[in-house]
């Protein structure tokens, strides 16, 4: 069955970037794109970005000068990779998938950006 | 970017009333395949969002048929026939025709 699975560090020191890999199974990364979504109290649920199956990618404009997502196709693993974290960065990070019928979803990451 | 505008932002019910949620989006989520991605999600305080409804219409599995969407191109609905203590938290508009892009959110709470 179509499982996302995402591995990160909980905590990052503001002005670090945050890492998070999203493996995924049931699906290969050639077929389908992968998204990435936050949810933070002060905004709510936010697009991020995406890696299409060809391996191009759209950002939001928003983060599009510190968002980078990659992957490795062989090792069906996504990378989401953002910098110059802040406070207002706080958040569930999640990987996502689109199909014919609904999205499906990483487990998300909560991310909180202190000292 | 797809606006998803959701109202009403606080729903006070009583317990085995109707409710009832409202979408609207700023452009069609009609896919070019014809298919339409807005779906619904139910989010409770500490946990990640829980899908209810997929593409309209489709109540998602182990979901109860109290739950019902309806709507197209712009406008889309969601009805809670008789509300239940569990039903209570935070309604998601959600689509994926165009990117992703969620609604704002509808608190529902007991009256």
């Amino acid at each position: 069955q179509v499982q996302l699975k995402q591995s990160g560090p909980g905590l990052v020191q503001p002005s670090q970037s945050l890492s998070i890999t999203c493996t995924v199974s049931g699906f290969s990364l050639t077929s389908y794109g992968v998204h990435w979504v936050r949810q933070s109290p002060g905004k709510g649920l936010e697009w991020l970005g995406v890696i299409w199956s060809g391996g191009s990618t759209d950002y939001n404009a928003a983060f599009i000068s510190r968002l980078s997502i990659s992957k490795d196709n062989s090792k069906s693993q996504v990378f989401f990779k953002m910098n110059s974290l802040q406070a207002d960065d706080t958040a569930i990070y999640y990987c996502a998938r689109n199909s014919d019928d609904y999205p499906y979803w990483g487990q998300g990451t909560l991310v909180t950006v202190s000292a | 970017d797809v606006v998803m505008t959701q109202t009403p932002l606080s729903l006070p019910v009583s317990l085995g009333d109707q409710a009832s949620i409202s979408c609207r989006s700023s452009q069609s989520l009609v896919h070019s395949n014809g298919n339409t991605y807005l779906h619904w999600y139910l989010q409770k305080p500490g946990q990640s969002p829980k899908l209810l409804i997929y593409k309209v219409s489709n109540r998602f599995s182990g979901v109860p048929d109290r739950f019902s969407g309806s709507g197209s191109g712009t406008d889309f609905t969601l009805k809670i026939s008789r509300v239940e203590a569990e039903d209570l938290g935070v309604y998601f508009c959600s689509q994926s025709t165009h990117v992703f892009t969620f609604g704002s959110g509808t608190k529902l709470e007991i009256k």
